[in-house]
Order: structure tokens, then C-alpha cells, then sequence
């Protein structure tokens, strides 16, 4: 297996671009998430999904959109990226939402400038 | 709202030396409490997941336990080794039982340095 991936590892985006970060899993979770890491802040989660067709926010979903039309997959789309998007980002994925442990991806670092 | 805080916020060990470190959380109604572990420019590595109605968790030389009532929750490290040097990440699952449930909040860290 290879567990939680994303793509790209690496992103530098100008104000008011777009783009996908791209998270999927081959471990059939049902439960899948996305966090932001940023320095004392400590992670937060933007959105999270319990199944295919199925999202929801978290605590900070401005400006981020979700979808969920696979198990495998659960892309996060910057649609006008700001500066203050400028992070780290973790997805995670676990069989069912609570009960069990999350894993996580390796993660992608995107500056907007 | 649910926080958590870990303390130290960094912690430095001579190799060999048996360490604790803490996490508090606000709200006792969680759901389980995992521990993780973040290597520098890493993803998060999941130790050891205590469920809400569980004391203890042990894995190796970890040990974690859990003590709802006070919020909170230790971290043990026996030996310790230049291996274990790493951020140590705790994260409290939503106790609440509609959506969100199980939905991770995380503390800030415990960075952690073992010396030779």
C-alpha cells in the first residue's frame, strides 16, 4: 500500500491564481480530511469528508473547496489563492470518521506571493 | 471550544533518559486521543491512539495514558535516543456526537532533542 499521498510536494502560486492539491488514499478509509500546518498555530482542519458524496467544513474553510466523487480521492481547490494561504498542508484518511487512527500524507508546501 | 496545550513547548535530553511529556485539553467530553509524531519537513506518524474509554496505551518503549476527568494526557519515553528527536504532536477527536465527531484537534507540539 502505498498509504496517503499528495501532489505536488512543492507549490509557489501568485495572488489571485488557482489550483488543486491533489490527496488520495488506497486504503478504502471512508473517512478523509485536510489540514493546514502554520508556525504556532499549530494544524488546523479546513474540510473533511465521511464518504464519497459527502463534505463538510472545518475550522477554517474560507477561500477552500472540497469534493468527494471517489473513495480514493479528495482533491482541495484554492480558488483566488491570498498570501495568508501560505502553508503547509496535510491530508489525512481513517476507516470510518472517530474510532480509529488517521494517517497522513507527506504533505504540501505551497507559498502564494 | 475545545484546546489543547502542550507543555514544554521544547524539551532537550542526555541519550538513555526516561521523559514525560504533557497534554491538557479543555473539554473532557473527547472521543480518543492521539499521539503523533512530525520528523522536520515530514508528514505526521501516527504512536499511539487511546480511546476515550481507555487508560493506557503502550507501544515499544511509548507509553501513553489518558485521564479524562483532568483533561489530561502523558506521553513516556523510555531510553530515549538521538532517534526519538522529533516534534510530538498530541490531538484531542471531538467528543461531539453530531458531525463533527472525531474530527481532530491538535496541540501546538513538544519538540523534542536527545542528545548523544
Amino acid at each position: 500500500n502505498a498509504g496517503v499521498t499528495q501532489t505536488p510536494k512543492f507549490q509557489v502560486l501568485k495572488t489571485g491564481q488557482s489550483m488543486t492539491l491533489q490527496c488520495a488514499q488506497d486504503m478504502n478509509h471512508e473517512y478523509m480530511s485536510w489540514y493546514r500546518q502554520d508556525p504556532g498555530m499549530g494544524l488546523r482542519l479546513i474540510h473533511y469528508s465521511v464518504g464519497a458524496g459527502i463534505t463538510d467544513q472545518g475550522e477554517v474553510p474560507n477561500g477552500y473547496n472540497v469534493s468527494r466523487s471517489t473513495t480514493e480521492d479528495f482533491p482541495l481547490r484554492l480558488l483566488s489563492a491570498a498570501p495568508s494561504q501560505t502553508s503547509v498542508y496535510f491530508c489525512a484518511s481513517s476507516w470510518v470518521q472517530g474510532a480509529y487512527e488517521q494517517y497522513f500524507g507527506p504533505g504540501t508546501r505551497l507559498t502564494v506571493t | 471550544k475545545q484546546e489543547v496545550t502542550q507543555i514544554p513547548a521544547a524539551l532537550s535530553v542526555p541519550e538513555g533518559e526516561n521523559l514525560v511529556l504533557n497534554c491538557s485539553f479543555t473539554d473532557s467530553a473527547i472521543y480518543n486521543l492521539q499521539w503523533f509524531r512530525q520528523d522536520p519537513g515530514k508528514g505526521l506518524t501516527s504512536l499511539l491512539l487511546i480511546q476515550s474509554s481507555q487508560r493506557e496505551q503502550t507501544s515499544g518503549r511509548l507509553n501513553a495514558s489518558l485521564d479524562k476527568s483532568s483533561g489530561r494526557s502523558t506521553l513516556y519515553i523510555a531510553a530515549s535516543q538521538p532517534g526519538d528527536s522529533a516534534t510530538y504532536l498530541c490531538a484531542v477527536g471531538v467528543g461531539d456526537y453530531g458531525g463533527s465527531q472525531g474530527n481532530l484537534i491538535f496541540g501546538k507540539g513538544t519538540k523534542l532533542s536527545v542528545k548523544p
